[in-house]
């Protein structure tokens, strides 16, 4: 199956700080990425759709202003948590689909964010 | 947008035992896919079966798309088969909805 990676797996920083996450697909084009959250012992929600070459739609509730998402080519999207602050800490997944709705959509690995 | 119900919330096995697994969703879907979460958060993708019914090595799942459902089913259960099971549906745009998993234990 296609592969989706996301960097860095793990990342510790302090509050204030901002903290770049970076997805890429590893052997698809993948004009449509999304960036989900996950909180311990809770599921997956979606926090945006980053599509390529435009700006990333954001679902209710989530600012964006503070988590900035920028999908630069067909095969990278990055998530930027600016200012981060304790309660932002979280596992966030980001997953792609090669292009076309109707397909499979392939996960990353995560990232577990920890602000202190 | 498209409500997604998992059953049961958590479950117990002993080795060997099988088990299923159920995931209701409120609406017609495009995709539905099934995925184990290991201890270290990694989401592992078992299946894409929007229908129909699909068998990989000990794990088989089933979607009646037509009644809103899918089931996967985990036969001759191992220590290793421990962990979250999360089941995803999308209806539009590729955005897919979680349920909220089942917590899969089982003891040796």
């Amino acid at each position: 199956g296609a592969v989706v990676s996301q960097h860095p797996s793990w990342v510790i920083c302090k509050s204030g700080t901002s903290v770049k996450i970076e997805c890429r697909s590893l052997d698809f084009q993948a004009t449509t990425m999304f960036w989900y959250r996950q909180f311990p012992k809770q599921s997956l929600m979606l926090m945006a759709t980053s599509n390529e070459g435009s700006k990333a739609t954001y679902e209710q509730g989530v600012e964006k202003d503070k988590f900035l998402i920028n999908h630069a080519s067909l095969t990278l999207s990055t998530l930027t948590v600016t200012s981060a602050h304790p309660e932002d800490s979280s596992f966030y997944i980001c997953s792609a689909r090669v292009k076309g709705l109707n397909t499979e959509a392939f996960f990353g690995q995560g990232t577990r964010l920890t602000v202190v | 947008g498209i409500q997604v119900e998992q059953s049961p919330p958590d479950l117990i096995l002993q080795e060997g035992a099988n088990s299923t697994l159920r995931c209701n969703f409120s609406d017609s879907v495009n995709n539905l896919q099934w995925f184990h979460q290991n201890p270290w958060g990694q989401l592992i993708n078992l299946f894409y079966i929007p229908s129909g019914t699909k068998q990989n090595g000990r794990l088989s799942a089933t979607t009646v798309a037509t009644e809103r459902y899918s089931l996967l089913y985990i036969s001759s259960s191992q220590t290793t088969d421990s962990g979250v099971y999360f089941c995803a549906a999308d209806t539009n745009a590729g955005k897919s909805t979680f349920g909220d998993g089942t917590t899969l234990t089982v003891k040796p």
